[in-house]
């Protein structure tokens, strides 16, 4: 059974950085990729990032590209996601996301990050 | 970027009911088309993805179909846990995008 849970969120001013954990088990970590997706309050889904499951190959969307950075640690079951020069508009829970078989994209629970003016 | 856009935003439905809800793409994403379910205050849940392979667990009454541009979710005989946000995304090419959700209440 697929685990994953978030954890790192909180308030944050404007300017400053935060990196998110992710923890997985239930499953090979090393054979998966991760996806980062964010959802601002009352909003939709908005894709963030993505790893491959050899940690080497990434993707980020434009929105955060230069100031977010996605990896992943297989020694450690880790999903991080480093966010710099973070903005009021980056306040969002943010999911992690396993790559499944299939593109199947399987959600932990979220965290919360509030960046303030 | 691929666009995806759902319709209709909402919908009002009965138990017992059927619901349809319609997926458009900007341009063809294969087969590669999933669907989520999120009740408020919670995370999203997979039910469905490359189009028409059900999540383990999730209750056969939810179907998914479609190809290229047009894809659909289907819930047969509506149950009263089904009343939720349902968001389809597209996984063919970067970045992957998602509706904007089709709330059923």
């Amino acid at each position: 059974q697929v685990y994953l849970a978030e954890s790192g969120g909180g308030v944050v001013q404007s300017g400053k950085s935060l990196r998110l954990s992710c923890v997985a088990a239930g499953f090979t970590f090393s054979n998966y990729g991760f996806h980062w997706v964010r959802q601002a309050p009352g909003k939709g889904l908005e894709w963030v990032a993505a790893i491959y499951y050899d940690g080497i190959k990434k993707e980020h969307a434009d929105s955060v590209k230069g100031r977010f950075t996605i990896s992943k640690d297989n020694s450690k079951n880790m999903v991080y996601l480093q966010m710099d020069s973070l903005r009021v508009e980056d306040t969002a829970i943010y999911y992690c996301a396993k790559w499944g078989d299939n593109r199947a994209l399987k959600w932990g629970q979220g965290t919360l990050v509030t960046v303030s003016s | 970027d691929i666009q995806m856009t759902q319709s209709p935003s909402s919908v009002s439905a009965s138990v017992g009911d059927r619901v349809t809800i319609t997926c458009r793409a900007s341009q063809g994403v294969g087969g590669w088309l999933g669907w989520s379910q999120q009740k408020a205050g919670k995370a999203p849940k997979l039910l469905i993805y490359a189009t028409s392979t059900l999540e383990s667990g999730v209750p056969s009454r939810f179907s998914g179909r479609g190809s290229e541009t047009l894809f659909t979710l289907t819930i047969d005989n509506l149950q009263p846990e089904d009343f939720a946000t349902y968001y389809c995304y597209q996984a063919n090419s970067f970045p992957w995008t998602f509706g904007q959700g089709t709330r059923v209440e």
